[in-house]
């Protein structure tokens, strides 16, 4: 059966701790992986999409990695701008292009 | 990138109304349509998948004829809750992709719906 796992369910860090958010993923192949931002009463915001294992994407303290059975999203040196809950999602090769969401990782950052 | 628009973003009403959500997608055309649900401390939960001129696939689950979908243009879908219960009541998000275009869903800010 097709899952999406993240972890840790929740994450409290200091100001400037960095830190990595994980998604591991079995599905019968993977046309792209995808991680989100949300805050608390807004929709997703996008971040990334990754499609290949090695591939990796940055963007300002962010940055994410792709293996064959995982995803990182690692934050480098957080802020309290930062505190939000991050999701992952994977998409199959064919079909609907529906997502499989995780249950997300809610992240503090303490100032 | 894309930008997505819901509307309205509250809506309170009486048990036994129906409600209607837009969602619109901004600058680019939307071929697929998502509608979700969340549920406090919970991740999304899909609902159904709209394609524009065709009828709408739900999940299992899902009562077609409890929350009505349309989807007549490349940037407009919308979602009916028809005589809503307080049960009903919840998160409702909506996300917008073009597959071969782009395959990443882009989201709508969400409409909390409390039904009384």
């Amino acid at each position: 059966e097709d899952q999406v796992t993240q972890s840790p369910e929740a994450l409290r860090l200091q100001e400037g701790e960095s830190s990595s958010l994980n998604c591991s993923y079995t599905v019968s192949g993977l046309r792209g992986l995808f991680w989100y931002r949300q805050d608390p009463g807004k929709g997703p915001e996008f971040l990334f999409t990754l499609y290949s294992a090695g591939e990796e994407k940055e963007k300002e303290r962010l940055k994410a990695t792709l293996t064959k059975k995982e995803s990182f999203l690692h934050i480098t040196a957080p802020k309290p701008e930062d505190s939000a809950t991050y999701l992952c999602a994977v998409q199959r090769p064919s079909g609907t292009y529906k997502y499989i969401f995780g249950t997300g990782t809610r992240l503090k950052v303490l100032a | 990138g894309a930008v997505v628009s819901q509307h309205p973003s509250r809506v309170i009403c009486k048990s036994g109304t129906s409600v209607k959500i837009e969602c619109r997608s901004l600058d680019f055309q939307a071929t697929t349509m998502f509608w979700y649900r969340q549920f406090p401390k919970q991740s999304l939960m899909l609902m159904a998948t709209s394609n524009e001129g065709s009828k709408a696939t739900y999940e299992q689950g899902v009562e077609k004829d409890k929350f009505l979908i349309n989807h007549a243009s490349l940037t407009l879908s919308t979602l009916t809750v028809t005589s809503a219960h307080p049960e009903d009541s919840s998160f409702y998000i909506c996300s917008a992709s073009s597959p071969g275009y782009t395959d990443t869903q882009y989201f709508g800010p969400g409409t909390r719906l409390t039904v009384l």
